[in-house]
């Protein structure tokens, strides 16, 4: 089975503070996600990879970046943390171009106090 | 993408066929409809996709209308299991991007 592991379920951090969310997949996918979910507002795409050290913006990509140094390995990175940047960060793999599925993360809940 | 529109909520019976509708009225040629669910406090998960003709697998069956303009996904026997948060989602064949709206909460009543 695809096994896409999120560093951490529950995260709490400072306003201004750097936050790194990493995500691991295990089944040498080529395309991976970072969205974030927030009540009402469904699942937003933050940013996308189809490739290592490539890199797309998704729908809301402000305030955020992302790393792809290694091709299972997909990094999201809150610069400066702010508290409108609470909430749930989910990360999702998918193999290639073909119409294929994607597989997610149990989630990153981040607090940002 | 095209933009999908579905209800808020739905309730159904246990052991009774869920029917889950989904409007898509803008989808091109090249679109595909997929179906994923969140069950609480989990990611995702993939159930089906489909370009213009039904589709059935061990999940779920889907129906897509003639002119493509909507869609159901059927669970035919529900169980308390598939209550969660089911997402009707339109995307171009070869997009890598996975556009998500806010879904219908299918509550599945014993």
């Amino acid at each position: 089975d695809v096994k896409v592991t999120q560093s951490s379920r529950y995260l709490v951090k400072r306003t201004g503070e750097k936050v790194f969310l990493e995500c691991v997949q295990d089944m040498d996918h080529e395309n991976m996600f970072w969205y974030r979910q927030d009540p009402g507002l469904g699942l937003r795409l933050i940013y996308f990879s189809y490739d290592v050290k490539m890199k797309e913006k998704g729908d809301i990509p402000e305030g955020y970046s992302v790393s792809r140094e290694k091709k299972e390995r997909f990094s999201l990175i809150l610069e400066s943390a702010s508290t409108n940047q609470t909430s749930m960060y989910l990360c999702a793999s998918s193999l290639s171009f073909r119409d294929t599925e994607a597989f997610f993360g149990q989630g990153t809940r981040l607090t940002v106090v | 993408d095209a933009k999908t529109t579905q209800p808020t909520s739905m309730d159904c019976a246990e052991g009774r066929a869920a029917n889950l509708p989904c409007n898509h009225s803008t989808i091109s040629g090249n679109e595909y409809v997929y179906w994923y669910r969140q069950i609480h406090s989990q990611g995702p998960q993939y159930i089906i996709h489909g370009l213009k003709n039904n589709e059935t697998n061990e999940m779920a069956s889907l129906i897509i209308t003639e002119d493509r303009k909507s869609s159901t996904l059927i669970l035919p026997h529900a169980t308390l299991r598939d209550t969660a948060v089911y997402y009707c989602i339109v995307r171009v064949f070869g997009n890598e991007k996975l556009t998500f709206g806010t879904g219908t909460r299918l509550t599945i009543i014993p």
